[in-house]
């Protein structure tokens, strides 16, 4: 399968916890997004990049979150001090840069719940 | 600022009724990209189709139609013959376009559930 894939697919963790979640995604892809859905909510841009670059990050993005993308590869999202309004389904995405318009491609996402 | 209105919170039907989905949107932008997606149960993001702000030609594929108008800033959805497996979540989403020099971020209406019932 080479589609974009998101690890773990399921978190629960306790209030003050800190969690990583990882993205690997499509091959080639040069740019990748982290998006946020609550329940009953369509999914909210976090962040992007391109390579390893990140180059917009949305004012969701509060200082306990924090994303990587070393060697331009696989990224990961990190929340520090989890809060109960944390929880929500962290969907990843990646497109190529190439043309007119960069079809995004989603992951499972990861269901993150805070106790 | 971008924003997509999915007016419609959820939607029941029974099986074979046609269903259309609205969807308006706002945007500064002179092109964009307007998208449908679908999200089963399982909850991965299931791409249906891009339309160009240039292209305001509808769009018929099986039994999934869209209506675009500029004029009305509206982007509808419409499923003939409606099926169980049709039952989901449906996002309309909207992206500025390359050119115009950003991250091509996609911003989602809040969804419409549908249940198509046997």
């Amino acid at each position: 399968d080479t589609g974009v894939s998101q690890d773990p697919r399921h978190k629960i963790t306790k209030r003050g916890q800190n969690v990583t979640f990882r993205c690997d995604p499509i091959s080639e892809h040069n740019r990748l997004y982290w998006y946020r859905q609550t329940l009953g909510q369509g999914p909210e841009f976090l962040t992007y990049f391109q390579n390893e670059a990140q180059l917009e990050k949305s004012r969701l993005l509060s200082d306990r979150f924090s994303a990587e993308r070393p060697k331009g590869s696989f990224s990961t999202l990190e929340i520090q001090r989890t809060e109960q309004g944390d929880s929500a389904m962290y969907l990843c995405a990646s497109s190529l840069m190439s043309g007119a318009y960069n079809e995004q491609f989603f992951g499972p996402g990861t269901r993150l719940t805070v106790l | 600022a971008q924003k997509v209105t999915q007016a419609q919170t959820e939607i029941s039907v029974v099986e074979k009724e046609d269903v259309t989905l609205d969807c308006v949107y706002e945007t500064r932008d002179t092109t964009y990209y307007l998208f449908w997606y679908k999200q089963p149960p399982s909850g991965e993001l299931v791409f249906l189709i891009r339309r160009n702000s240039f292209d305001e030609q509808n769009e018929i594929s099986g039994r999934y139609s869209w209506n675009f108008q500029k004029s009305t800033s509206s982007f509808n959805f419409t499923i003939t013959a409606s099926q169980v497996v049709d039952s989901a979540v449906y996002f309309c989403a909207l992206s500025e376009a390359l050119n115009q020099g950003g991250s091509e971020k996609l911003v989602f209406g809040k969804g419409t559930k549908l249940t198509v019932n046997p």
